[in-house]
């Protein structure tokens, strides 16, 4: 069992639509993060929460709009997605935003953009 | 440029053998290294961990192993499990400063283990 809960599952959305990901974590951890990945890629980083500041963007495009309400909570908001955008979106936590420590993953939203 | 590197997109061990799992990585910078398990239809699961200060950190049947003069590390499942076959990826984070963390992955060893 995953320690990091994200949902929807599984999202269809057309390319005017606006729908947000959600990802939960209850073990205190400080440092949450967003990734992207693709079918037979490795995931890749989009966003690094720090403290419910966002520390780090790797250059996403802002149709994803990410937000952390509270140190449990992180949400991605999604609007004007395009098909290419379709993937597995993946949460991830870990106790601080530096090295040494490990990041555990939620089991990922799949999204579909029609 | 792709930073870190598993250039074995499988491998296919018996059970009760020693599976070996490969990774090379380019940037020196990178300090922390990890392993992470995927199973179809799951999000990657951390496995183990090592400090560019060591060079093997053993947890269970999972031993990791780092050379930092060849930019190379190891995973080594003693003994292999019909369990154990997954997507296995290599990541790795540089000290901090504006890269905290900042994970990057290599492309992942799928293992298949036969009874």
């Amino acid at each position: 069992d995953t320690e990091v809960t994200q949902t929807p599952k599984h999202l269809v959305m057309g390319m005017t639509n606006k729908k947000s990901l959600k990802c939960e974590q209850h073990m205190g951890h400080r440092a949450m993060y967003w990734y992207k990945q693709k079918a037979k890629k490795p995931p890749e980083l989009m966003f690094v929460y720090s403290y419910e500041k966002l520390s780090i963007n790797e250059s996403v495009p802002s149709r994803f709009s990410p937000e952390c309400p509270n140190s449990s909570l992180l949400n991605l908001h999604l609007h004007a997605l395009q098909p290419e955008d379709s993937a597995l979106y993946l949460c991830a936590s870990s106790q601080w935003a530096n090295s040494n420590q490990p990041q555990h993953f939620g089991d990922g939203t799949r999204l579909s953009i029609l | 440029d792709q930073q870190v590197k598993q250039n074995s997109p499988s491998l296919s061990v018996q059970e009760g053998r020693i599976s070996i799992l490969n990774c090379d990585y380019t940037n020196s910078m990178f300090d922390y290294f990890l392993w992470y398990k995927k199973y179809p239809a799951e999000g990657p699961t951390f496995l183990i961990s090592i400090s560019s200060i060591k060079d093997k950190n053993e947890d269970g049947r999972f031993t990791v192993f780092l050379n930092k003069s060849a930019k190379h590390l190891s995973l080594h499942i003693v003994p292999s499990q019909p369990g154990d076959s997954a997507v296995y990826f290599c990541a790795a984070t540089p000290p901090g400063g504006t890269s905290y963390g900042k994970l990057t992955f290599g492309q992942g060893t799928i293992l298949t283990v036969h009874p």
